[in-house]
């Protein structure tokens, strides 16, 4: 069946250093929907950004992430972590036309300190 | 903006007892979800909708039901609460599928339930 595999479950990181959490998936949709989404304390889970488009780099508040279907990979990078970085993160996969429900990852903790 | 809101926000119930998660939207969007996060799992679908009188299963069904009676509102029930059930519970909606949206979803605030 379809998943979402994030191979880190906590990343440790001192602020200034560049952040890159991994994201692979097996689907059989031919058009995948990749999202990520980020999850502060106590907070609810939100967008962060998402892309159906093959080697596109897509971009938001200092992410930026590319889909690359051949290697099933949408891996989430930033040049420079920030303490507010500081979260929760997940993939996760969708069908462009279908409608699909969202199917997660297991995430991966981000802990950034000065 | 997009609002979904969740009742009750934090829910003590007895092993046996029927819980009732509740959630409301005013997005106007056909789908909605139930998911559960558990560290280690992540967020796991239990079930969704379509729209009004539809419910379906997602990937951890068993010990819940749902109900659909209205676009806005999506309730999750357990009909005989048990401890594994201890969680928290987001309700989540989503736009239609296709174009630019890819089924974008929209989360509540959470419901953190503790069956003793």
């Amino acid at each position: 069946g379809d998943s979402v595999t994030q191979t880190e479950g906590l990343v440790t990181l001192t602020e200034g250093l560049p952040v890159m959490l991994n994201c692979t998936y097996q689907t059989i949709y031919s058009n995948p929907f990749l999202f990520w989404y980020v999850q502060h304390l106590n907070e609810s889970p939100r967008l962060l950004l998402k892309s159906f488009t093959d080697n596109k780099r897509t971009e938001h508040q200092g992410f930026h992430a590319t889909l690359h279907k051949s290697s099933s990979s949408f891996h989430l990078q930033k040049s420079s972590a920030q303490l507010s970085d500081s979260a929760l993160y997940y993939c996760a996969l969708s069908d462009w036309q279908g409608g699909r429900a969202l199917i997660f990852g297991t995430g991966t903790t981000v802990s950034v300190s000065p | 903006e997009a609002a979904v809101t969740q009742s009750p926000r934090n829910k003590v119930a007895v092993t046996g007892g029927k819980v009732t998660l509740s959630c409301n939207q005013t997005n106007n969007h056909n789908n909605m979800y139930w998911y559960r996060q558990d560290t280690g799992h992540g967020l796991r679908l239990i079930h969704y909708s379509y729209g009004a009188g539809s419910t379906e299963k997602g990937d951890i069904p068993d010990g819940y039901k749902a109900s659909r009676p209205s676009q806005e509102n999506f309730s999750l029930i357990l009909e005989l609460a048990t401890p594994s059930q201890t969680s928290v519970y987001f309700c989540a909606s989503g736009d239609a599928p296709g174009g630019n949206s890819g089924n974008t979803l929209y989360f509540g605030e959470g419901s953190r339930l503790i069956v003793v």
